[in-house]
């Protein structure tokens, strides 16, 4: 069974960088995978961030960004502010027409 | 504006059948490359995918709910329905059901708002 691999909590000063990764159990994530990132806070359904590793749904400012770092999918959030706290989910796409969703980051902004 | 929303009962018996409809607003799950999809969180836990109906027909399923699972157009072309035989408190979750795009996309690109169904005597 495929297990798609995040942080489970990170915390980040308001205007700092943070980057979240999203890797798999076995094997390196790649663009093939077509990695998409979405941002849920409590109560709320989740929000699409950016799909095909690095491109930004309708309405995602440009301080978020996409990528692949090393092995994994990677999710950067620059200049962050309070509104950026959220749970944070990364998709992996593993053909056949199944998606794993990964564990989650809990991102706090102090 | 395509608007998905999800109904259906709050509450199963454990071993009974959960029956969920998605309906969308604005469009029809039988028109356009779309794939249709229902994802479930649990209280406290992390999403999980279920399954998706393409706008072909075709259906796929997380292999470890497939023996549970049917995915299907439902009672009108701008509705698909979940059923999920067999629960246990372990299925209590909200559950979603939320659009895709194939390739070159393959992401979840709009979301119903969600239903919370409690599987429980």
């Amino acid at each position: 069974q495929t297990v798609v691999t995040q942080e489970p909590s990170f915390s980040v000063s308001p205007g700092g960088t943070v980057t979240l990764t999203c890797g798999l159990s076995s094997g390196s994530v790649s663009t093939s995978h077509y990695p998409s990132w979405y941002r849920q806070t409590p109560g709320q359904a989740p929000r699409t961030l950016i799909y095909s590793t690095n491109s930004r749904s309708s309405g995602v400012p440009d301080r978020l960004s996409g990528s692949i770092l090393g092995n994994k999918a990677a999710l950067t959030i620059t200049g962050a502010q309070a509104d950026d706290e959220s749970d944070y989910y990364c998709v992996l796409w593993m053909g056949s027409g199944v998606w794993v969703f990964g564990g989650g980051t809990k991102l706090t902004v102090l | 504006q395509v608007q998905l929303q999800e109904s259906g009962p709050g509450l199963v018996k454990p071993s009974e059948t959960l029956s969920l409809t998605c309906t969308v607003s604005g469009g029809s799950v039988t028109i356009g490359s779309y794939h249709w999809n229902w994802i479930r969180q649990p209280p406290g836990k992390a999403l999980e995918w279920i399954a998706c109906l393409s706008y072909s027909g075709s259906t796929n399923f997380n292999p470890s709910l497939k023996s549970r699972v049917t995915i299907s157009v439902g009672a009108s072309e701008n509705q698909f329905s979940l059923k999920l035989s067999s629960v246990t408190a372990a299925d209590t979750a909200v559950y979603y059901c939320a659009r895709a795009r194939g390739f070159p996309v393959f992401a979840f690109e709009i979301w119903g708002q969600g239903t919370m169904v409690t599987a429980s005597s």
